[in-house]
This record gives structure tokens, C-alpha cells and sequence, in this order.
């Protein structure tokens, strides 16, 4: 099975600060990696498809990158409706999330 | 507008069976892979089961497997869960999701139905 590991766990930061979260991968995944997140109570909101492949209405100021076993999701300029859960996601062989990452206030 | 609603979530004890139903709308249900997905109080997202749309290939986590059945009624856009020897460790959220293509990422979640196991 492939194992997802998110870090860090938990994130403090402010509004306007550059936020990125790792993900990465027991084995290669090329790039069918996906990024969610979620608000306490809510069902998970995909973001990124493919490892970077902004979904229709995600703000431009989320972006993905990586391929094989380390990626990353980064918020350029962090907004006070982005702090939530992010989660990772590999749909290369089954489905396997990370452990997710707490982005909080700093 | 893509809707999905599960229902059928509850206390059950220890060893008991539950069935989660997961209704459709606003999309052509029949075309598309479906999922379960689960979440404990305060823990992350674990993955459960999925169904291709013909029903043909089903998949199901170590962590259900000989225990969760799923499956799907095209006819009436409704997925499943049949959940059975059920543990305390099975109590959480669980939340049915869309295919986005092919066996994929999930691009509509339901609101989630709670599951909790509990003597």
C-alpha cells in the first residue's frame, strides 16, 4: 500500500504569509496527487488535481507542484477563509490520504 | 447542481450491521465511479470503498475488507454500504464522493452521516 506523510502536522501563520505544505509518497505516483481542504463540520473541498491543476473556482493564490514522491501545495498570500485542514491525496494505486495539516492561527 | 445525501447512520453496538444509502442528483450517476469515505472524531480522512460505475470492479480498504460491502442501484442513483461485525474503531463521518474520472480524485462530497459504534 502507498503511504501518504503531510508535514508539518500543524501550521501557525497570519494573514499575508506565504504558507506551503508537504506531502510525500512511500513510491512514485507521477502526478496523481490531489489536495483537499476542509472546515471543521464540512465535507473536504478539492483544490488541485494532478499534483497542479487549479480546480474552476479555486483561487488563483493556491498552487501545486511536485511529481513522483514529493509535492507541495502553496498559498501565496494567505487569506483569513484559508485557515482549515489540508489533505493529500495519491489515487495512483487505491486511494490514500495523508494525515492532513492543520493551518491555524498564528 | 450535484447533489449527494447519505442517510442511515446511527448508534449501533458492537458486532452489529448498519446499511448507508447515498442519494444522487443532478448528474448522470450510472457514468461515474463512486466512494465511500470515512472520518473518525478529530482524526483525518480515511479512504473505505469504491465502485466502478457498472459495478463491475469494487475495491475496499485492509481496514473493512470481508467486513463492508459496497454497491450501487444505477437505476434508482442510490450507492451503498453494508456494513457489517462492526467495531468500536468504525465510529466517524462517513461521507459518500464522487469520481471525478476514471478512478480518481473525488470533486462532490455528501455532508456525511454519522456512524458511531458504541456499547
Amino acid at each position: 500500500d502507498i503511504q501518504m506523510t503531510q508535514s508539518p502536522s500543524t501550521l501557525s501563520a497570519s494573514v499575508g504569509d506565504r504558507v506551503t505544505i508537504t506531502c510525500r509518497a512511500s513510491q512514485s505516483i507521477s502526478t496523481w496527487l490531489a489536495w483537499y481542504q476542509q472546515k471543521p463540520g464540512k465535507a473536504p473541498k478539492l483544490l488541485i488535481d494532478k499534483a497542479s491543476s487549479l480546480e474552476s473556482g479555486v483561487p488563483s493564490r493556491f498552487s501545486g507542484s511536485g511529481s513522483g514522491t514529493e509535492f507541495t501545495l502553496t498559498i501565496s498570500s494567505l487569506q483569513p477563509d484559508d485557515f482549515a485542514t489540508y489533505y493529500c491525496q495519491q489515487y495512483n494505486s487505491y486511494r490514500t490520504f495523508g494525515q492532513g495539516t492543520k493551518v491555524e492561527v498564528k | 447542481e450535484v447533489q449527494l445525501v447519505e442517510s442511515g447512520g446511527g448508534l449501533v453496538q458492537p458486532g452489529g450491521s448498519l446499511r448507508l444509502s447515498c442519494a444522487a442528483s443532478g448528474f448522470t450517476f450510472s457514468t461515474y465511479g463512486m466512494n465511500w469515505v470515512r472520518q473518525a472524531p478529530g482524526k483525518g480522512l480515511e479512504w473505505v470503498s469504491y465502485i466502478s460505475s457498472s459495478s463491475r470492479t469494487t475495491y475496499d480498504a485492509d481496514s473493512v475488507r470481508g467486513r463492508f460491502t459496497i454497491s450501487r442501484d444505477n437505476a434508482k442513483n442510490s450507492l451503498y454500504l453494508q456494513m457489517n461485525s462492526l467495531r468500536d474503531e468504525d465510529t466517524a463521518v462517513y461521507y459518500c464522493a464522487r469520481d471525478k474520472g476514471g478512478e480518481t480524485d473525488f470533486d462532490y462530497w455528501g455532508q456525511g452521516t454519522l456512524v458511531t459504534v458504541s456499547s
